[in-house]
C-alpha cells in the first residue's frame, strides 16, 4: 500500500489562529479524504478532497472553517481556521488506491490541541 | 439508528482464547465492509476486507458477513496481548466513495 506522511505530527495552537496540515502520499492516488477524531471517538469523515476541483464537504463542515486542497494526486492539504478549543483532535488523511476499490489506508495523523 | 454500530466494550479476553467483535449497519445495500485496528495514539490499520457473504480468514483473523442480517464479525483466534486494541468496523454505503465508521470497540487481552 501507499506511504503517506502527514505535516505537522502534533501542534499546539492559540485560539483564533489557523494551522494547515499537509499529507504527501508516495504514489498517484485516486481519492484522498481528510477525518476528525475528537478524544475517545471514533472517525468522522470532513470531507473528499478532489484532485483539481473544490472538496466535497460531509454534513456540519463548512468550507470556512476547514478549508482543503488538493492540487496533484499526491499532495493535499487541510487548514483548520479560526481555532477554538474544540478544535482540539487528531486530523487523520485517508488515501484510497485505483488498485483496492473503496479500502482507505491512513497517515499517521496531526494531533491538534488548542488552548 | 447510527449507520454503524459497534459495543464499545471494553471487551476483555483471556489470552489463547477467541475474541469475537460484532458490527452492525443501517444500509442494506452496503457493499464494501472493512476492520481497522487502532493502538492508542496510532492511526487505524486496516486488517481485513469482505464483500461477499459468509467466512474470510487470514492468519488468526476471520471476517464474517451476512448481509440478510446487516451483520459483519471479526473473530481473532489464539488471542495475543498485543491484540489489544480498538477494533473500528467501516462500511462503504452503496454509491458513497466513502467510509462510515462504527464507535470502535476496545478490546483488552489478559495475559
Amino acid at each position: 500500500s501507499a506511504v503517506i506522511s502527514q505535516k505537522p505530527s502534533r501542534d499546539i495552537c492559540q485560539r483564533g489562529t489557523s494551522l494547515t496540515i499537509q499529507c504527501q502520499v508516495d504514489s498517484q492516488v485516486t481519492m484522498m479524504f481528510w477525518y476528525r477524531q475528537q478524544p475517545g471517538q471514533s472517525l468522522t469523515l470532513i470531507a473528499t478532497a478532489n484532485q483539481g476541483s473544490e472538496a466535497t464537504y460531509e454534513s456540519g463542515f463548512v468550507i470556512d472553517k476547514f478549508p482543503i486542497s488538493r492540487p496533484n494526486l499526491t499532495f493535499s492539504t487541510l487548514t483548520v481556521s479560526n481555532m477554538s478549543p474544540e478544535d482540539s483532535s487528531i486530523y487523520l488523511c485517508s488515501v484510497e488506491e485505483a488498485s483496492s476499490t473503496d479500502t482507505q489506508y491512513f497517515g499517521p495523523g496531526t494531533r491538534l490541541t488548542v488552548l | 439508528q447510527k449507520e454503524v454500530e459497534q459495543n464499545s466494550g471494553p471487551l476483555s479476553v483471556p489470552e489463547g482464547a477467541i475474541a469475537s467483535l460484532n458490527c452492525t449497519y443501517s444500509d442494506r445495500v452496503s457493499q464494501s465492509f472493512f476492520w481497522y485496528r487502532q493502538y492508542s495514539g496510532k492511526s487505524p490499520e486496516l486488517i481485513m476486507s469482505i464483500y461477499s457473504n459468509g467466512d474470510k480468514e487470514d492468519g488468526r483473523f476471520t471476517a464474517q458477513l451476512n448481509k440478510a442480517s446487516q451483520y459483519v464479525s471479526l473473530l481473532i483466534r489464539d488471542s495475543q496481548p498485543s491484540d489489544s486494541a480498538t477494533y473500528l468496523c467501516a462500511v462503504n454505503p452503496q454509491g458513497a466513495q466513502k467510509l462510515v465508521f462504527g464507535q470502535g470497540t476496545r478490546l483488552t487481552i489478559n495475559p
